[in-house]
């Protein structure tokens, strides 16, 4: 069965601080990896994807993520955080087939400090 | 274009109660998933459809239920309610569900259970 680790419930950074937010995941059949972000009171939005190809991801708003395999990582950055950037941000997997509902991690609040 | 649209945005039910939320997807997309989040969770997977067919079920009980329309709407029913069935949840569409296709969310619908 896949599943999803996000390591760190809360992360708090300083405005212009880089962002660091880890994704591990376990699928026994090459996964699709996703990112989004929950802003207070609304849906999810989707940062980036990896499906195939390149293993470094851009995303919006300037993350960008890189599946590992070797280590069963997806990791999200951002260089410099921003005060917007603050938000609950949540890894998911997905697996191939016709069948492709997500498997979401517990999410990481990220606040970021003036 | 319009996003994924659901309705109603906000309801308090009564325990034992029955609620039906419906859900619209972007246009040309044939796949519809329900989610529930749980306050400080992910969003765990209820059901998929695609062509109104349920394509797949996450670990929920039979007092839920879904359906698809031709228009590619959608409704999610759940019976006989319960206080942990409190939580927000999220309609998602992509154009034909399989893994690795981008997964647009709406902004919910928030169910508190009394």
């Amino acid at each position: 069965a896949q599943s999803v680790t996000q390591l760190g419930s809360h992360v708090s950074v300083s405005e212009g601080a880089l962002v660091l937010l880890r994704c591990n995941y376990s699928s026994s059949v090459p996964p699709y990896l996703f990112w989004y972000v929950q802003y207070p009171n609304q849906g999810l939005q989707l940062l980036l994807k990896y499906t195939t190809g390149a293993t470094l991801v851009k995303g919006i708003n300037g993350f960008e993520a890189e599946f590992k395999k070797s280590e069963t990582s997806f990791h999200l950055t951002k260089p410099s955080a921003h005060m917007s950037d603050a938000a609950e941000y949540f890894c998911a997997v997905s697996q191939g087939g016709s069948q492709g509902n997500l498997i979401f991690g517990k999410g990481t609040k990220l606040s970021v400090k003036p | 274009d319009a996003g994924v649209t659901q309705s109603p945005t906000h309801l308090i039910k009564t325990r034992g109660q029955h609620v039906t939320l419906r859900c619209s997807p972007i246009s040309g997309h044939k796949s519809v998933s329900w989610y529930q989040q749980v306050l400080g969770q992910g969003p765990q997977f209820i059901f998929q459809y695609y062509e109104k067919e349920e394509r797949g079920r996450g670990n929920f009980p039979d007092r839920f239920s879904a359906r698809q329309f031709p228009n590619y709407s959608s409704e999610l029913n759940v019976n006989a309610l319960l206080l942990g069935d409190s939580a927000l949840y999220l309609c998602a569409s992509s154009l034909q569900g399989a893994g690795g296709n981008t997964i647009y969310f709406g902004e919910g619908s928030w169910l508190t259970v009394v």
